[in-house]
Parts: C-alpha cells; structure tokens; sequence
C-alpha cells in the first residue's frame, strides 16, 4: 500500500505564481524525499529533508516536514513553465523500501 | 559520472511472453532497486538488490524476479506476460550502505513494456 499520498492530484497555475503540495504518510520514517518527472522520463530527486528537521530550502524549493502529524509540503516558487511536471514525496522507513505516493501533477501556464 | 543506464528504452511483447530488461547502476553504487509505474497503481516497489543479494520485496507474483551480478548490474524477468504488465519499469541506484536507507535515489529513464 502507498505511504506517501499527496494533495492535489493535479493543479494548474501561472507562472510566476506559487505551487504548494501537499504529501502525507503513516509510519515512522527516517527521511521524506521529493522527486519530480518529466513526462514519461525517469524520476529526478529535489530534495531530501530528514526526521529531525522542520524546514529546508533548496533554491527557489521550500520543504516543511511535521513529523506530529506525519505530512510534508512542497512550495515551489516563482513557478515557470518548465516546472510543468509530476511530483512525488517519497518516505525512506529505515531500511526498508522507498514509498512513493501517487503524485501531484502540476501544469504552469505561461 | 554517467548515469543509471536502461535498456532497452521501448518494447513490445504479447501475452505469454517474457522479456528481461537491464539496468546498469552509477558506478560505485551497490544497490538497485525496481520500480513499476502504471497510471493507475503509481509507482509500485518490486524488489532492491544489494551486493548481488536480494534486500526487500515488493508485492508482486513470482513471474516478476530479478538478479544482481557481481559487477552491480541489475536484470529483471517478467516470465508469462499479461496485459496488465503493460508499464514504464524504472530502475534506481544509491549509494546506501549495508546498513539501510541513505541518502537519495537515482532513476534512470525507465523501459516502457507495452504488451499487447
């Protein structure tokens, strides 16, 4: 079963805008980590934000991690038309297999 | 540092078939893993191997199996295909120690397995 299930399915925004998406999951978990694929192509890691840690910034990508209420989010800023793209959060569960959810798919409009 | 290498990228195959597809890691990286992704189940864990041994699987049938040669080169079999094997296979290395999970995955581009 997927761990990791992120919020929205899909969103449509304006570039220039903000994206925010959401992931959340259910056991203990060492590291969440966020990729993003280009359609058909294989998956590109973002960045990668550890259990002991709040927030982490990574160019114009911000990462929240609560770890009460098990769930991440993503901000993608100032958003461009070559972010287009599906993004996945994935839950490193100490030594077992990566978790990915279903992905968010996000379309920047120019 | 090259990539994680797959092939072949595109194929083929009708039901009942079977089809092997190969997967070369980042050089120094001792663990693959395998990844199904179909649009409706997502992406989908089928097995990780770690110096030549099975680590973890997935929750898939006997007819998925996979190998890891000496050289960290990882293959996978779909033996008796079905229609619903149809799928992007992606294969991922890291650099993860014996100990567990480290760090990120690399991804190469994936073998879309169409069958038909």
């Amino acid at each position: 079963s997927q761990q990791g299930e992120e919020d929205p399915q899909a969103l449509s925004i304006q570039e220039g805008e903000n994206a925010t998406m959401n992931c959340s999951y259910k056991t203990s978990i060492n590291n969440l980590q966020w990729y993003r694929q280009n359609s058909g192509r294989g998956l590109v890691h973002l960045i990668l934000i550890r259990s002991n840690e709040r927030e982490k910034h990574s160019g114009r990508l911000r990462v929240t991690l609560d770890t009460s209420k098990k769930s991440s989010s993503l901000l993608i800023t100032a958003s461009r038309a070559a972010d287009t793209a599906s993004y996945f959060c994935a839950t490193d569960n100490y030594g077992q297999n990566f978790v990915f959810g279903p992905g968010t798919r996000l379309s920047v409009l120019p | 540092k090259a990539g994680v290498t797959q092939t072949p990228r595109y194929l083929i195959k009708t039901r009942g078939q079977q089809v092997t597809l190969s997967c070369s890691p980042i050089s120094g990286h001792r663990s693959v893993s395998w990844y199904q992704q179909t649009p409706g189940q997502g992406l989908q864990f089928l097995f990780e191997y770690f110096s030549e041994t099975q680590r973890n699987k997935g929750n898939f049938p006997g007819r998925f199996s996979g190998r890891q040669f000496s050289n960290s080169r990882s293959e996978m079999n779909v033996s008796t295909l079905e229609l619903g094997d149809s799928a992007l296979y992606l294969c991922a290395s890291s650099p993860r120690s014996s100990g567990g999970n480290t760090g990120e995955l690399f991804f190469g581009e994936g073998s879309r397995l169409t069958v038909l």
